[in-house]
């Protein structure tokens, strides 16, 4: 089947330490995003992706890098300089034709001790 | 993108229809309506989206008023498995991401 897959679902990290969250796709879609949700709250977008090899810093982007190096991955860090990194981490992909049509995986829980 | 305007709970009976309105007076004409949800703890899910006419596939159909400046996503017939935030957004086709607001929160009782 194909789909979206994050892993872990949940993780637990001492802070000051960096932390690499998967996000991986067999959709063949060229866009993938990564977004923060914290309690109660929308979601906010931290970096995407268009094309491989390329990607762009979204509204809270500090503390947090990424890398595309293969179409179909696209992991999010993120570091000791990220004050808050404890929420909920959302990443999605789409089409490159299909406009704001997203799929999303279902999430990985960080939880900073 | 335009702003959107949604309440932040409603209720709706098991097999009613479920209205969600949405606001979006400062839309613009290349702009989409958007609609996703979230159940908890789980990734948003899309649902449908429109640009003018009405829109209807197997979740749900969108209706959005002749000046474009609101919407009603409507769910035919609601089920428990209904209940989620629904989140409404106004977008251009070049955007680059999804702006989410607050949503409203269907409880669909039984």
């Amino acid at each position: 089947d194909g789909g979206i897959t994050q892993s872990p679902k949940y993780l637990f990290r001492k802070e000051g330490q960096n932390v690499t969250l998967s996000c991986e796709q067999n959709l063949n879609h060229d866009a993938m995003y990564w977004y923060r949700q914290d309690p109660g709250q929308g979601l906010r977008l931290i970096y995407y992706s268009q094309i491989v090899n390329d990607f762009q810093k979204g509204d809270i982007a500090e503390g947090y890098s990424v890398s595309r190096e293969k179409k179909e991955s696209f992991p999010l860090t993120v570091t000791s300089a990220q004050k808050n990194p404890t929420a909920f981490y959302l990443c999605a992909s789409r089409e490159a034709t299909s406009y704001n049509e997203q799929f999303f995986g279902p999430g990985t829980r960080l939880t900073v001790l | 993108d335009a702003k959107t305007t949604q309440p932040p709970s409603m209720d709706c009976a098991e097999g009613r229809a479920a209205n969600l309105p949405c606001n979006h007076s400062t839309i613009s004409g290349n702009e989409y309506v958007y609609w996703y949800r979230q159940i908890h703890s789980q990734g948003p899910q899309y649902i449908i989206h429109g640009l003018k006419n009405n829109e209807t596939n197997e979740m749900a159909s969108l209706i959005i008023t002749e000046d474009r400046k609101s919407s009603t996503l409507i769910l035919p017939h609601a089920t428990l498995r209904d209940t989620a935030v629904y989140y409404c957004m106004v977008l251009s086709g070049s955007a680059r991401q999804l702006t989410f607001g607050s949503g409203t929160q269907l409880t669909v009782l039984p």
